[in-house]
């Protein structure tokens, strides 16, 4: 099993143009989610899915858009990047019940906004 | 709402030395209590987790903690670190009922030679 797998890696864009950050898991998770990350303010939450067809805002959602293609892909959006969303950003995925309340991350796309 | 603080932004530590990374945490209703790992330029890893039962939990790599409900902290332990356990920390609380995982800051583990 691969996990959870991010594309791209890396990214550079210029302020104002748009692109899309993949996200799949093959474990058979319901619940996915997109957090970023910024030097000294752990993770936060961007949207989350707790299953296919659902999407929910999380803590810091403006600038962002996802859709839930299936229950395995789950993408975030950026419609007209800002230097404000340089960033980490990683995707997560849950299975269910207490058993699933781990969250198994990616391994993280590192987004820089000019 | 529920709230985390790591209290301490950056550990240095020597190798063999016994470190401890402190978490206090908020929340009116019962939670989960987690510890996660990140190492350099790659994505977070559970190191451990408590949901209930025991309030000593032991997790991966030598690490444990203990959670202490009148005290509302979760520290993390481990009685003498390597250099391969440099990373950064992340203390995260659930509600047990519903809801979403709430990180830390962080905390920033340096072991030394």
């Amino acid at each position: 099993n691969a996990g959870v797998t991010q594309t791209p890696k890396f990214q550079v864009l210029k302020t104002g143009q748009s692109m899309t950050l993949q996200c799949a898991q093959d474990m058979n998770h319901n619940s996915m989610y997109w957090y970023r990350q910024d030097p000294g303010m752990g993770l936060r939450l961007i949207y989350y899915s707790a299953s296919e067809g659902t999407t929910d805002k999380g803590e810091v959602p403006n600038g962002y858009n996802v859709s839930r293609l299936n229950k395995r892909e789950f993408s975030l959006r950026l419609e007209s990047a800002a230097p404000s969303q340089t960033s980490v950003y990683f995707c997560a995925s849950r299975g269910a019940g207490t058993s699933g309340e781990t969250q198994y991350f990616g391994p993280g796309t590192r987004l820089l906004v000019l | 709402a529920q709230s985390v603080t790591q209290l301490d932004s950056q550990v240095p530590v020597f190798e063999e030395a016994p470190v401890e990374l402190r978490c206090n945490y908020s929340s009116s209703v019962s939670v989960y209590l987690f510890w996660y790992v990140q190492y350099p330029n790659q994505g977070l890893q559970l190191l451990l987790k408590y949901l209930s039962g025991s309030t000593l939990v032991k997790g991966i790599n030598g690490f444990e903690a203990e959670f202490n409900k009148s005290q509302t902290s979760f520290h993390l332990r481990k009685p003498s670190v390597h250099i391969s356990d440099t990373a950064e920390y992340f203390c995260a609380v659930k509600s047990a009922s519903y809801g979403k995982l709430t990180f830390g800051q962080g905390t920033i583990l340096t072991v030394h030679p």
